[in-house]
């Protein structure tokens, strides 16, 4: 079963507005990273929020976690077309042996030019 | 080689038939995983190597098997293919520590005939 899982499925925004992508999940972590797919390529990190930060920004992405929800959102400020995607939130779980990852089914967001 | 390739780049196979996908990193990276991509099902883990000479299973682990034998290389190979493993795969690779992100390949497309 899938640790998390993305909200809107998909999205289609005008170039310049704000993208919002939301992401839960079931059990604690020790933290939750986002990933960005373009199609037929393979997955590209973009950032890392640790179980213990509330925030985190990087250009025009900004990040939030919230524990006792078990959420997250991820905002893309000032969108491009080149933005246009696919989002995956994914869970690095306690006690995780393998360091492994669990991935949501992800948000495809398509932006206007 | 920079980072972490994959070949073939796509393949299509007869049902019953033996397949080796290739994965290989020059980052010296001591954890890698096997993924599989299915639409609307995010990735899911086939198998992991927290570092060379071990393996674990993941998340959907029938049907495939994996070798370590050094840093660079994880072959993941499917015994007798069958349809429902008709999929995109990727290989991932992760320094060591825990709050670090997965760096991925571009992916194998598999059809399974």
């Amino acid at each position: 079963s899938q640790q998390g899982e993305e909200d809107p499925q998909a999205l289609s925004i005008q170039e310049g507005e704000n993208a919002t992508m939301n992401c839960s999940y079931k059990t604690s972590i020790n933290n939750l990273q986002w990933y960005r797919q373009n199609s037929g390529r393979g997955l590209v990190h973009l950032i890392l929020i640790r179980s213990n930060e509330r925030e985190k920004h990087s250009g025009r992405l900004r990040v939030t976690l919230d524990t006792s929800k078990k959420s997250s959102s991820l905002l893309i400020t000032a969108s491009r077309a080149a933005d246009t995607a696919s989002y995956f939130c994914a869970t690095a779980r306690l006690n995780n042996a393998g360091n492994m990852l669990t991935f949501g089914g992800g948000t495809r967001l398509m932006v206007k030019p | 080689i920079a980072g972490i390739t994959q070949a073939p780049t796509s393949q299509i196979l007869a049902a019953g038939r033996r397949m080796t996908l290739r994965c290989t990193q020059d980052m010296r990276h001591n954890a890698m995983y096997w993924y599989r991509q299915d639409l609307g099902l995010g990735l899911r883990l086939i198998h992991y190597s927290n570092t060379a000479g071990t393996t674990g299973k993941g998340e959907v682990p029938d049907g495939y098997s994996v070798s370590r034998a050094n840093t660079d290389d994880f072959p993941l190979t499917l015994a007798s293919a069958v349809p429902s493993q008709t999929s995109v795969y990727f290989c991932a690779s992760k320094p060591h520590g825990t709050h670090n992100e997965q760096f991925f390949g571009p992916g194998t497309r598999l059809t399974v005939l």
